[in-house]
């Protein structure tokens, strides 16, 4: 089956203990990102990748780190997270360019920084 | 900074009725309109989608409204379902094809 995997599903964490959020797809997509959900705000994306070794920031960075060593794979990491990162956490896919219109959304992860 | 904005932020529609979500865009280089669709504890999903060269695409219950000069779009669904109930996120692709998406409608459909 086709799907963007997340984990953990839900974490809760204290403030600057380091934590990453895995993301796998199984699509063999070039393109990946990360996005933050908030009430109110939407969707915004942290991270996106266009392929491998190639990371650029999206609109909320800070705070953030990503790394994509290998196509299936881009985990988040949180260095130093902070309650204000509290929020619910999505990992998509797609192919590159015009052909990717469509983007595919892991489960997600809902993370609480007490 | 690109924006979409959408309206309402939450919708309450009895069952059989029209919902109707409104979005509006500013920048005239976006080529690609989707709808993404979310139900609790999941991620959002490609719903339906439209290009601007034209003015209406439908599928089943669900259909997109275009209005190019007005740089606005819509989503209807028609007979709503209890089913339907979910976040709905518009959202706009610019010729660097990072989506910029609209802040979500989170719409109920009451038996």
């Amino acid at each position: 089956e086709a799907q963007v995997t997340q984990n953990p599903r839900y974490l809760i964490t204290v403030t600057g203990k380091k934590l990453t959020v895995t993301c796998s797809q199984n699509m063999n997509h070039e393109y990946m990102s990360w996005y933050r959900q908030d009430p109110g705000l939407g969707l915004r994306q942290i991270y996106y990748s266009m392929n491998v070794e190639v990371t650029d920031k999206g609109d909320v960075p800070e705070g953030y780190k990503v790394s994509r060593k290998e196509k299936r794979n881009f985990p988040l990491i949180l260095e130093s997270p902070s309650p204000n990162q509290t929020s619910l956490y999505f990992c998509a896919s797609r192919r590159p360019g015009l052909a990717g219109a469509e983007q595919f959304f892991g489960p997600g992860t809902r993370l609480t920084v007490l | 900074q690109q924006q979409v904005k959408q309206s309402p932020q939450s919708l309450i529609v009895q069952k059989g009725g029209i919902s109707i979500i409104n979005c509006a865009y500013e920048n005239t280089a976006f080529d690609y309109f989707p709808w993404y669709q979310q139900f609790p504890g999941k991620g959002p999903a490609l719903l339906i989608a439209i290009r601007p060269d034209v003015s209406e695409k439908k599928e089943g219950r669900f259909t997109i409204s275009f209005n190019k000069s007005a740089k606005q779009f819509s989503l209807h669904i028609m007979d709503s379902q209890p089913g339907d109930s979910a976040t709905y996120f518009c959202a706009a692709r610019p010729s660097n094809y990072q989506l910029i998406w609209g802040a979500g409608t989170k719409l109920i459909i009451k038996p």
